[in-house]
This record gives structure tokens, sequence and C-alpha cells, in this order.
């Protein structure tokens, strides 16, 4: 139990244009997930919180209009990428939080490399 | 906002010895400390987890030692081996569902 998938694995894209990447919990219903993105040899930094139905709550430096991030349904956050740059280059990774109050755990998606050239 | 410290930041350890990684956190009132092994280009898995009303909590070889008074935790893994190799983190929710990870820990088992 508690799967996360992302899509696509892996992604090279052109300056200018943009990447939507998806999130989905598989076996479990996720009100709350979040995307974080980490750099080589680096920790994981939290750029966002889903929030199913509502809009997502952005991290201090983080840039709301470049990072769009869409919670239609209980198994499905994406994020948009606008108009990437190359400094956009990263690994983009989802966590989806079990939707019971009485539990913390977040379980990650496999993540997504975004290569922009 | 929570500020999380882990060390060290690389840990060589022989096969079969134990490996200790520590993390301090300054919010006193956190109350879940998660740990996550991740393997190189890969998702960081969670191993064990421990609750603030529960001081230590053991699962086959990794254990974790909770310290609230002190404003510390640490993983435990005894008798490693080579497949232990990876980078660890920890973690600290403050109850409001966000995690804020530590700086992580490169653990190279030497065989």
């Amino acid at each position: 139990g508690a799967v996360v998938s992302q899509h696509p694995s892996w992604v090279i894209c052109k300056s200018g244009t943009s990447v939507k990447i998806e999130c989905r919990s598989l076996d479990f219903q996720a009100t709350t997930m979040f995307w974080y993105r980490q750099f080589p040899k680096q920790s994981l930094m939290l750029m966002a919180t889903s929030n199913e139905g509502s809009k997502a709550t952005y991290e201090q430096g983080v840039e709301k209009d470049k990072f769009l991030i869409n919670h239609a349904s209980l198994t499905l956050s994406t994020l948009t990428v606008t108009s990437a740059h190359p400094e956009d280059s990263s690994f983009y990774i989802c966590s989806a939080r079990v939707t019971d109050t009485t539990r913390n755990e977040q379980y990650f998606g496999p993540g997504t490399r975004l290569t922009v050239t | 906002g929570e500020n999380v410290e882990q060390h060290p930041s690389t840990l060589s350890v022989q096969e079969g010895d134990s490996a200790v990684i520590k993390c301090t956190y300054s919010d006193s009132a956190s109350n879940y400390f998660p740990w996550y092994k991740q393997e190189l280009g890969k998702r960081p898995q969670l191993i064990i987890d421990i609750r603030s009303n529960v001081g230590e909590k053991k699962d086959q070889r990794i254990a974790v030692t909770l310290n609230k008074t002190a404003k510390h935790f640490s993983l435990h893994i005894t008798e490693t081996q080579p497949e232990d190799s990876a980078v660890y983190f920890c973690a600290v929710n403050l109850g409001n569902e966000k995690l804020t990870f530590g700086t992580g820990t490169r653990l190279t088992i030497i065989p």
C-alpha cells in the first residue's frame, strides 16, 4: 500500500517551453500532496503544498506563477513549470500524505528529472 | 520556522558495525520524526518514524530514539550491510503537515 507514481520520470525541454509533471496516489486518497525539488547532493526543498480543491500554498521564494499546481482530485496533483529556463533543471519529487488525521506519513513518488536546454 | 540540523554529513562504517546519525530541531512543539533513505536517483523511502509520545522505536536492525527535552533524535543501524549504503534524511513535522528535512547523511558501508 501507499504507492505514489510520478510521470514522466525524466524530461528534456527547450528554454521557454512549459512542462507538466503528474503525481498520483495509486492505492490511497491524498487530500494533501507536496512538491519538492532536489539539487544534486542536496536535501529536499519544499516548494509548495497542494490541497485538493483549493489553491496551493507556496513556500517563500517560490514563484506561484512559474510553478503552477493543480490538485483536482484526491489522487492527482500536477506541477507545471512554465517558461522553463536552464536554472529550473532539477529533480522534482512529489509526496502524498495519507488522508487520516491520526497519521503523518508522507510517501514519495519516484521523481522527475527535468533538464532544460 | 523549524530548523533541523543533521550530523554527520558523511559516515563510513565497516560492515557489521553500527551507524548512528543524529538530528536536532528547534521547535519544541514538533511531534513527528521520520527517517528516510534515498538511494542515488531514487525516491526517499520511509524507513522508520517516531511520535513525540514515544522515546524509542525499533524495527529489526533499525531504531530511532527521541529526546524531547534536548530536542534531538537519532537513527541507529546495527549489523550494517552493504545495501545500507545510501543518503539518510531526518525530518520533523510540526503538526501542520509540512515536513522540514535535515541536510542528509551519506552513509557508506565498507565491505
